[in-house]
């Protein structure tokens, strides 16, 4: 099983600033990596497939980056609608199909 | 528009048997494997188990496997989950998810409450 670790747990960021989000796959992937954001009381939505494409209606603030092991997502400038949870998931190698713990981003 | 909805979450005792449903719309199911993944209260996402588009293969998670059955009824566009010898450990809110390796579309969940 491909283990997903993302970093760090939490992080808190100020409107207008921009927040890294690390994903670290226990084998390599290659670019079969998607990102996920959640709100409270929400199903997860798509944001990136492939590592680094936007699915669709998916603002260009958001991009990812990375491949084989090492992933980041990036939210350029928050937006008070991006305080949410992110997750990214795996899809190289399964079943199983595995995500990371989640992100929280939250404001400073 | 493409559309999941979940129904047939509650509360039911450990050791008892829940069958979840998932109705699709908006696309042509049969094209289309679906997921479940479940999300317990205040954790991360854990997938469960896959039916592929042609209904010819099932996968499931350790957690699950040999009590959870997934299967699909083309005539109703529809994915149920039998789940059997309910654990509290099950609690969670239950997603079904259309997928193409990553999930483009998402029911809006339903919860089940494993409970004496």
């Amino acid at each position: 099983e491909i283990v997903m670790t993302q970093s760090p747990a939490t992080l808190s960021v100020s409107p207008g600033e921009r927040a890294t989000l690390s994903c670290r796959a226990s084998q390599s992937v290659t670019y079969n990596l998607a990102w996920y954001q959640q709100k409270p009381g929400q199903a997860p939505r798509l944001l990136i497939y492939a590592a680094s494409t936007r699915a669709t209606g998916i603002p260009a603030r958001f991009s990812g980056s990375g491949s084989g092991t090492e992933f980041t997502l990036t939210i350029s400038s928050l937006q008070s609608e991006d305080f949410a949870v992110y997750y990214c998931q795996q899809y190289h190698n399964w079943p199983p199909l595995t995500f990371g713990g989640g992100t929280k981003v939250d404001i400073k | 528009q493409v559309q999941l909805v979940e129904s047939g979450g509650g509360v039911v005792q450990p050791g008892r048997s829940l069958r979840l449903s998932c109705a699709a719309s908006g696309y042509d199911f049969r094209t289309y494997a679906i997921h479940w993944v479940r999300q317990a209260p205040g954790k991360g996402l854990e997938w469960v188990a896959v039916i592929w588009s042609d209904g010819s293969t099932q996968y499931y998670g350790d957690s699950v496997k040999g009590r959870f059955s997934i299967s699909r009824d083309d005539s109703k566009n529809t994915v149920y989950l039998q789940m059997n010898s309910l654990r509290a450990e099950d609690t969670a809110v239950y997603y079904c998810a259309r997928n193409s390796g990553w999930f483009t579309h998402w029911g809006q969940g339903t919860l089940v409450t494993v409970s004496a």
